[in-house]
């Protein structure tokens, strides 16, 4: 699976929107980028994933570059409880192992 | 649903002892998945099934690491002997596949194991 590559923190103002970039220079065109994000003490949460196109869903949008060598997680109103760790990880369409980096840590500041 | 439920949450135990850790997937899942958690390595996977049997173990650390899945609603993770090196948090994690696609995975809340 293609490597990524996150910046290591990022501070946010409450209510404002999240951009957490990703690079993946490497993946293939069968690989998903997928986000997780693990907040203090609990297990990974599924955010979204996607192939190509631009996602979206409850919690949050992708953003993938045409060329698929990055991406955007967009947390549009981001809150407090949002502070977590954020992966950023490539998965290729049909395995099922999913390699964690060391994640963004992002601070949702008042 | 409950979610993916692992027990106990935590385990304090001497060096030597056997240590058994417990994971019911969510039910309709055919992975299942163990994660270790360290501060100094991360998120590590171990070991995971798929239809109760194990595909991939190449993340055992060693032969003192041993994971079954008898049925399709529980799974354990020994480690026997544990050594103080085995200190950390072990998440369980299932999903669903579709059509041999991978799914995103559900993590259960952890076991944070601590051996002195």
């Amino acid at each position: 699976d293609a490597k990524t590559t996150q910046p290591p923190s990022m501070d946010c103002a409450e209510g404002r929107a999240a951009n957490l970039p990703c690079n993946h220079s490497t993946i293939s065109g069968n690989e998903y980028v997928y986000w997780y994000r693990q907040i203090h003490s609990q297990g990974p949460q599924y955010i979204i994933h996607g192939l190509k196109n631009n996602e979206t869903n409850e919690m949050a949008s992708l953003i993938i570059t045409e060329d698929r060598k990055s991406s955007t997680l967009i947390l549009p109103h981001a809150t407090l409880r949002d502070t977590a760790v954020y992966y950023c990880i490539v998965r290729s369409r049909y395995g099922n192992k999913l390699v964690f980096g060391a994640g963004t840590i992002l601070r949702v500041k008042s | 649903d409950a979610g993916v439920i692992q027990s106990p949450r935590h385990e304090v135990t001497e060096m030597g002892q056997e240590v058994t850790l417990r994971c019911k997937p969510i039910s309709g899942h055919d992975y299942l998945f163990w994660y270790r958690q360290t501060m100094m390595r991360g998120l590590e996977l171990l070991i995971y099934f798929n239809n109760n049997v194990p595909i991939d173990d190449s993340g055992m650390p060693e032969d003192r690491f041993s994971a079954k899945m008898p049925n399709a609603s529980f799974s354990t993770l020994k480690i026997q002997p544990s050594e103080p090196r085995d200190s950390a948090v072990y998440f369980c994690a299932s999903s669903p596949s579709k059509g041999g696609e991978g799914y995103e995975q559900y993590f259960g809340p952890g076991t944070r194991l601590t051996v002195t």
